[in-house]
């Protein structure tokens, strides 16, 4: 079946660090994959995402690239603020009508200054 | 950027009421609707999947007469919690999708059944 794995937090870091993120997933054909991120109390805001092999999502300093060979999509950051402290989802789809996200189980980030 | 709204952000009702909760896209027609439901620290959970006029496909273990969904338009759909009971408290997100492969979710409904 498909889905998706991502390293257990917390991780927690000072600000300026260096972030990565770890996400693998399983999946019958080719999925698009996503990274989403969730502030306290609120929904998921879509952070970035690729579609193929080898594309790089960036978005606010996140990058995250496509690599089918390792079949990960991990999420990197070169430099934390403390306004990153959030949980951070993994997630694939299909673009097909109706089909849904299978989301990692979230990790969570604190940073601290 | 697309906007997907809810309504109400928080509730709180007594215990065998109903309560409704809407979910709106707001710049575009979303084709698709998807209702979640997370529990603190945890990931999202799929209760059921609505496409337009057509009724919502339930996962495994929804009860979908207690959890009634109805996507009416191509820029709204409700989830209706029927008989609330307290372990219905949790945090309802729904997400809306378009043309393409990317949803885009709502703020959020914190339910709280007393």
């Amino acid at each position: 079946g498909n889905s998706v794995t991502q390293m257990e937090g917390p991780v927690t870091l000072s600000e300026e660090a260096f972030l990565t993120i770890n996400c693998t997933y399983t999946a019958t054909g080719y999925p698009s994959l996503f990274w989403y991120v969730q502030y306290p109390g609120e929904g998921l805001q879509l952070l970035l995402k690729a579609t193929k092999a080898d594309d790089k999502g960036s978005n606010k300093g996140f990058e995250a690239t496509y690599r089918k060979e390792t079949t990960s999509f991990h999420l990197e950051k070169g430099s934390v603020q403390v306004s990153d402290s959030a949980v951070y989802f993994c997630a694939l789809t299909f673009n097909q009508a109706g089909t849904a996200l299978i989301f990692g189980k979230g990790t969570t980030l604190s940073v601290s200054s | 950027g697309a906007v997907v709204s809810q309504h109400p952000s928080r509730v709180i009702c007594k215990s065998g009421t109903s309560v409704k909760i809407e979910c709106r896209s707001l710049d575009f027609q979303a084709t698709t609707m998807f209702w979640y439901r997370q529990f603190p620290k945890q990931s999202l959970m799929l209760m059921a999947t609505s496409n337009e006029g057509s009724k919502a496909t339930y996962e495994q273990g929804v009860e979908k007469d207690k959890f009634l969904i109805n996507h009416a338009s191509l820029t709204l759909s409700t989830l209706t919690v029927t008989s609330a009971h307290p372990e219905d408290s949790s945090f309802y997100i729904c997400s809306a999708k378009g043309t393409s492969d990317t949803q885009y979710f709502g703020p959020g409904t914190r339910l709280t059944v007393l």
